[in-house]
């Protein structure tokens, strides 16, 4: 079942911070988090495993609640390169079990 | 280290006929993914090898696609005949412990 995704877009200015959630009704393995450009491929940002831990890269971090299913990645202090396609997979059991994409969220950092 | 490599980048052709994506991964990642990407979507699973092994296909509409990984490095992912519908970026993704490494895609229009 594939993740749901919120905001559907974000706008906001270089230096502000963002939040973008991702939720499923399923119970969760691990989920992970890609940022898309365009005409690009999705590059990798973080893996969370259950467990509810926090990851931290660079202002980027992320989060996993396993009791809500739900995770959600900090943005802070945005740089324009953050701006993209910003995508959620959940896997529901294993490290190799099916990876399932939410429909993305647009970021959009502007000067 | 090269990354995932993807052929051809564009491809155009007219309905009902055949095309044909090649993929080769990382070297050394033993998982290959085939993902379907419309316009503003995030990625769908076709189908997931562990090395020459199809081990979830069901999303692939078996009537006119088909893939093979043989001797578990490249893969092939064919569509015959072609219809309207399957213009898309058609991505493929390999990994070795959990986090997915996409190619640039594989752009399909048919007219």
């Amino acid at each position: 079942q594939q993740p749901v995704q919120s905001p559907q877009a974000v706008i906001l200015r270089e230096g502000e911070d963002a939040v973008i959630n991702c939720s499923s009704s399923k119970a969760l393995y691990s989920v992970h988090w890609y940022r898309q450009k365009h005409g690009e491929a999705p590059v990798f940002l973080m893996i969370l495993l259950k467990g509810g831990e926090q990851k931290g890269h660079d202002k980027i971090s992320a989060s996993f609640n396993e009791k809500k299913q739900q995770s959600s990645l900090y943005l802070t202090a945005s740089q324009l390169s953050y701006s993209g396609t910003y995508f959620c997979g959940s896997r529901k059991t294993g490290a190799n079990s099916k990876l399932t994409f939410g429909k993305g969220i647009t970021l959009s950092v502007r000067p | 280290e090269a990354g995932v490599v993807q052929s051809p980048r564009y491809k155009i052709i007219e309905k009902k006929q055949p095309v044909a994506f090649w993929c080769n991964p990382i070297s050394g990642h033993n998982t290959l993914y085939w993902y379907l990407q419309n316009l503003g979507q995030g990625p769908e699973l076709l189908i997931r090898y562990e090395n020459e092994e199809a081990v979830d296909d069901s999303q692939l509409p078996k009537d006119r696609f088909s893939a093979e990984r043989l001797k578990g490095v490249d893969s092939t992912l064919k569509i015959q005949p072609a219809e309207l519908g399957d213009s898309a970026v058609y991505l493929c993704a390999s990994s070795a412990t959990g986090e997915l490494f996409f190619g640039e895609g594989s752009r399909l229009t048919v007219l």
